[in-house]
């Protein structure tokens, strides 16, 4: 079952524009959400993350927004730029135990000049 | 540079051999994550360690895949008999403290041919 789920496989964005990625969960226990950015043949980086305890967080140009009662969240880039692109993952994981992350499938970022 | 290291970054091999990965952590970082990714797929969580104590395994970890974490410091992962199915980035990932972000090494990239 896909505990996090990023329903949209890419998404192609003008340069200067906002681009929005979105992710749903279905794990009631996941109170903590990370985005990372992932180049190919590299491992991801993180971005940006969001406690449940709050429903905005921003750095810079990306923000990322938690609704609780949907399960679901999204990373906002504005402006986007030619290096934001990159495949986004979005992870989440419980406030206890081990810490693991659980993974969506992944948003595929075009920024098209 | 003071990141996660992974060694080696790829490595080909045939089907039935054995083949052994290395992580290298963030020095202070006491809590170390391994993860798979295959195409088209987000990391999946394999096993974990707190200091050398290997606390979880996920079930996708079969019998021929073990992980050891000597002293706490780097950690090894052995995949014996190695299978097409095996082929796939492998991720290491360590943590200082709770509820901070995970930091990623940049992957060794199996291939079994």
């Amino acid at each position: 079952d896909q505990q996090v789920k990023q329903n949209s496989p890419s998404l192609s964005v003008q340069e200067g524009r906002i681009s929005i990625l979105n992710c749903d969960y279905t794990n009631s226990m996941f109170d903590y959400f990370l985005w990372y950015k992932k180049y190919p043949a590299e491992g991801p980086t993180f971005l940006i993350s969001i406690s449940s305890i709050k429903d905005k967080n921003e750095d810079g140009r990306f923000t990322v927004f938690l609704n609780k009662s949907a399960k679901h969240l999204s990373l906002h880039i504005v402006p986007s730029q030619p290096g934001d692109s990159a495949v986004y993952f979005c992870a989440a994981r419980p406030n206890f135990g081990n810490e693991k992350l659980t993974f969506g499938t992944g948003t595929r970022l075009t920024i098209i000049p | 540079d003071t990141g996660v290291s992974q060694d080696p970054r790829h490595k080909i091999t045939k089907r039935g051999q054995n083949v052994t990965f290395r992580c290298d952590p963030i020095s202070e970082h006491n809590r170390l994550y391994w993860y798979r990714q295959t195409l088209g797929q987000g990391p999946e969580f394999l096993t974990y360690f707190q200091n050398e104590a290997q606390l979880e395994k996920s079930r996708l970890l079969s019998d021929r895949f073990s992980a050891e974490r000597p002293k706490g410091s780097f950690s090894t992962l052995e995949i014996q008999r190695t299978e097409q199915g095996d082929s796939a980035m492998y991720l290491c990932a360590s943590i200082l403290l709770v509820n901070t972000e995970a930091f990623f090494g940049q992957g060794t990239r199996l291939t079994v041919v």
